[in-house]
């Protein structure tokens, strides 16, 4: 287990509703990313954010949008849901910076956040 | 997009038997690591290679890196039906200033008793 805790576990929402997802990072790490795993794919990078600040964006839309807390907790924000926003979000915390060499590039994971629009 | 692929899709082997799973990616990259996922919950970290490494062990896994083949493989010995769990290489990009991974479709494991 990594000491990385999402919430809620399980979420059911409406098309159109707006829903923010919550993760609070490791001890001792101070970047956050987010992924979004559709059933039976890989992670797809959301995005990442850094001394609060977004730090890198993958394919995702202006509606999912994120915020990082001077404690380095993290919050996903996804305004619009549609249909297809259907699924496991993980968020995963690193050390960027910090760690000596390739650690910084290690990323532990929550347990995820199983999101439902119906 | 994915970056990498993992093949096979599935694997089915006995206790006992080792595992060999492979991935291979599109770009250059800094490093490339495994983890593993239990039924649709949180990933975890396995090993973690560099580029200029050609072969890692811990413990009972060993990964080996080819760059000019852009591949690698993931060996389990002497699997354990605990093993039984998806498998997903992850490779961040040379020159990338984020960390951002990026993730293949996976391989799930299962390891019969």
């Amino acid at each position: 287990e990594t000491g990385v805790t999402q919430s809620p576990t399980h979420l059911i929402k409406t098309r159109g509703q707006q829903v923010t997802l919550r993760c609070s990072s490791q001890s001792g790490h101070n970047t956050v990313s987010w992924y979004q795993q559709a059933l039976g794919q890989g992670p797809q990078f959301i995005f990442q954010y850094y001394r609060e600040e977004e730090n890198g964006r993958g394919n995702f839309p202006p509606r999912f949008s994120g915020l990082q807390f001077p404690n380095y907790s993290s919050e996903l924000n996804v305004n619009a849901l549609e249909l297809d926003d259907s699924a496991l979000y993980l968020c995963a915390s690193s050390a960027k910076g910090l760690a000596g060499g390739p650690k910084g590039y290690e990323q532990y994971f929550g347990p995820g956040t199983r999101l439902t629009v119906t | 997009s994915q970056q990498g692929e993992e093949d096979p899709q599935a694997l089915s082997i006995q206790e006992g038997e080792n595992a060999t799973m492979n991935c291979s990616y599109k770009t250059s990259i800094n490093n490339l690591q495994w983890y593993r996922q239990n039924s649709g919950r949180g990933l975890v970290h396995l090993i973690l290679i560099r580029s200029n490494e050609r072969e890692k062990h811990s413990g009972r896994l060993r990964v080996t890196l080819d760059t000019s083949k852009k591949s690698s493989s993931l060996l389990i010995t002497a699997s354990r039906a605990a093993d039984t769990a998806s498998y997903f290489c992850a490779t961040d990009a040379r020159g990338g200033s984020n960390y951002k991974l990026t993730f293949g479709k996976g391989t799930l494991l299962t390891v019969n008793p």
